[in-house]
C-alpha cells in the first residue's frame, strides 16, 4: 500500500499569503494519478486538482498542483477567507489511499 | 447540476446490519462508476468500495471486504451499501461519490469529482 504523508499538519497563515502544502508518497506515484481535495468543517470534500496539476471544474486559478514521483505540492497563491480548510491528497495509481490532511488555519 | 443524497445512517449495535442509499440526480447515473468513502470522527478519509457503471465489477477496501456489499439500481438512479457484521471501527460519516470516468466507453478512474453530504453511521452497544 502506498502511504501518503502530508506536511505540515497545520499551516497558520493570514489572508493574502501564499500556502504551500506537501504530499510525499512512500513509493513512486504516476503523476497522472494524484488528486487534491478541500474539506471545510461540516462539509463534504471538494475536488480541487486531479492528474497532479489539472484544476477541476470551477476551481479558481489561485490553486495549483505540481510534482512527480514521490513529491507533490499544492500551492494557494493568495489565501482568501474561504480557503481556510483541511486539504487532502489522494493517489489512485496503485489501489487508492489518502494522506492524513493539512489544516490551513487563520493566523 | 450533480446531486448526491445519502440516507440510511443511524445507530446500530455491533454485529448488526445496515443499508445505506445514495440518490443521484443531475447526470446520467448509469454512465458513471460510483464509490463509497468514509470518515471516522475527527479523522481523515478512507475509501470503502467502488462499483462500475453497469454493476458488473466491484472492488472493496480490505477493511470491509466480506462484510460490505456495494450495489446499484440504474433504473432508480440509486447506489447502495449493505453493511453487515458492523464493528465500532465502522463508525463514520459515509459519503457517496461519483467517479469522473463517465463517457463512452465508461471507465473507472478512482478519484471523486462530486460528493454527497454524507450520512452518519454509529456502531455502539
Amino acid at each position: 500500500e502506498i502511504v501518503l504523508t502530508q506536511s505540515p499538519g497545520t499551516l497558520s497563515l493570514s489572508p493574502g499569503e501564499r500556502a504551500t502544502l506537501s504530499c510525499r508518497a512512500s513509493q513512486s506515484v504516476s503523476s497522472t494519478y494524484l488528486a487534491w481535495y478541500q474539506q471545510k468543517p461540516g462539509q463534504a470534500p471538494r475536488l480541487l486538482i486531479y492528474g497532479a496539476s489539472s484544476r477541476a471544474t470551477g476551481i479558481p486559478d489561485r490553486f495549483s498542483g505540481s510534482g512527480s514521483g514521490t513529491d507533490f505540492t499544492l500551492i494557494i497563491t493568495r489565501l482568501e477567507p474561504e480557503d481556510f480548510a483541511v486539504y487532502y491528497c489522494q493517489q489512485y495509481g496503485r489501489s487508492l489511499t489518502f494522506g492524513g490532511g493539512t489544516k490551513v488555519e487563520i493566523k | 447540476q450533480v446531486q448526491l443524497v445519502e440516507s440510511g445512517g443511524g445507530v446500530v449495535q455491533p454485529g448488526k446490519s445496515l443499508r445505506l442509499s445514495c440518490a443521484a440526480s443531475g447526470f446520467t447515473f448509469s454512465a458513471y462508476g460510483m464509490h463509497w468513502v468514509r470518515q471516522a470522527p475527527g479523522k481523515g478519509l478512507e475509501w470503502v468500495a467502488v462499483i462500475w457503471y453497469d454493476g458488473r465489477n466491484k472492488n472493496y477496501a480490505d477493511s470491509v471486504k466480506g462484510r460490505f456489499t456495494i450495489s446499484r439500481d440504474n433504473s432508480k438512479n440509486t447506489l447502495y451499501l449493505q453493511m453487515s457484521s458492523l464493528r465500532a471501527e465502522d463508525t463514520a460519516i459515509y459519503y457517496c461519490a461519483r467517479d469522473p470516468g463517465g463517457g463512452w466507453p465508461p471507465i473507472v478512474l478512482y478519484y471523486f469529482d462530486s460528493w454527497g453530504q454524507g450520512t452518519v453511521v454509529t456502531v455502539s452497544s
